[in-house]
């Protein structure tokens, strides 16, 4: 196992609602990148943390938004969702300054209804 | 053209053969290349780096050419238990963000 975990394992939120994602990092680890996937396809990088703040960001609107904490868990918030935000939500961490491994804990499946 | 391209197969291998896979990439910037294994509704696990050199992991083998922009992953010996989607991966440039394909889909037939 990684160490890395994420809350909640599953997720049903209605069309417009907004929800939070939960990651804590692999101990050791200063960074964490949020990533979504949907059904047969790669991991899509929506944004990633360091040092409490943004340092990166894929091509995602604003209403995916994060935040990484002193003790460098993360949280992924979306805002208004849609029908096509639904998607498994990966979290990895990793070092920043070490090698761009990155570790990646189990997911947070999200279904948009 | 795509950022990181893969086949994505399927590719239905026996039990016992040897497979490889390409991956190609865009950015001649790239530093760090990677090979993951995920398995059908789990997170993706690291598998292996990609070293200019090629590197060798017991029945796995991955190879970097840096001219073409492309790296390879050779599976010998193949088990059942390696039936999987196998990601390539990518860091964009000089930065700790990876770019990653869209995945070969690997089913090893008993």
């Amino acid at each position: 196992e990684t160490g890395v975990t994420q809350s909640p394992t599953h997720l049903i939120k209605t069309r417009g609602q907004q929800v939070t994602l939960r990651c804590s990092s692999q101990s050791g680890h200063n960074t964490v990148s949020w990533y979504q996937q949907a059904l047969g396809q790669g991991p899509q990088f929506i944004f990633q943390y360091y040092r409490e703040e943004e340092n990166g960001r894929g091509n995602f609107p604003p209403r995916f938004s994060g935040l990484q904490f002193p003790n460098y868990s993360s949280e992924l918030n979306v805002n208004a969702l849609e029908l096509d935000d639904s998607a498994l939500y990966l979290c990895a961490s990793s070092v920043t300054g070490g090698s761009y491994e990155q570790y990646f804990g189990p997911g947070t499946r999200l279904t948009v209804t | 053209r795509k950022e990181v391209e893969q086949d994505p197969g399927p590719f239905n291998v026996p039990e016992g053969a040897t497979v490889a896979f390409n991956c190609t990439y865009s950015n001649s910037a790239s530093q760090s290349f990677f090979w993951y294994r995920q398995d059908c509704r789990k997170e993706p696990k690291l598998l292996m780096s990609v070293y200019s050199s090629g590197n060798e992991d017991g029945r796995f083998t991955a190879q970097l050419n840096r001219a073409s922009q492309y790296i390879s992953l050779l599976i010998r010996d193949s088990k059942l238990s390696d039936s999987a989607t196998y990601l390539c991966v990518v860091n964009w440039g000089s930065n700790y963000q990876l770019i990653w394909g869209a995945g070969t889909k690997l089913i090893i037939k008993p």
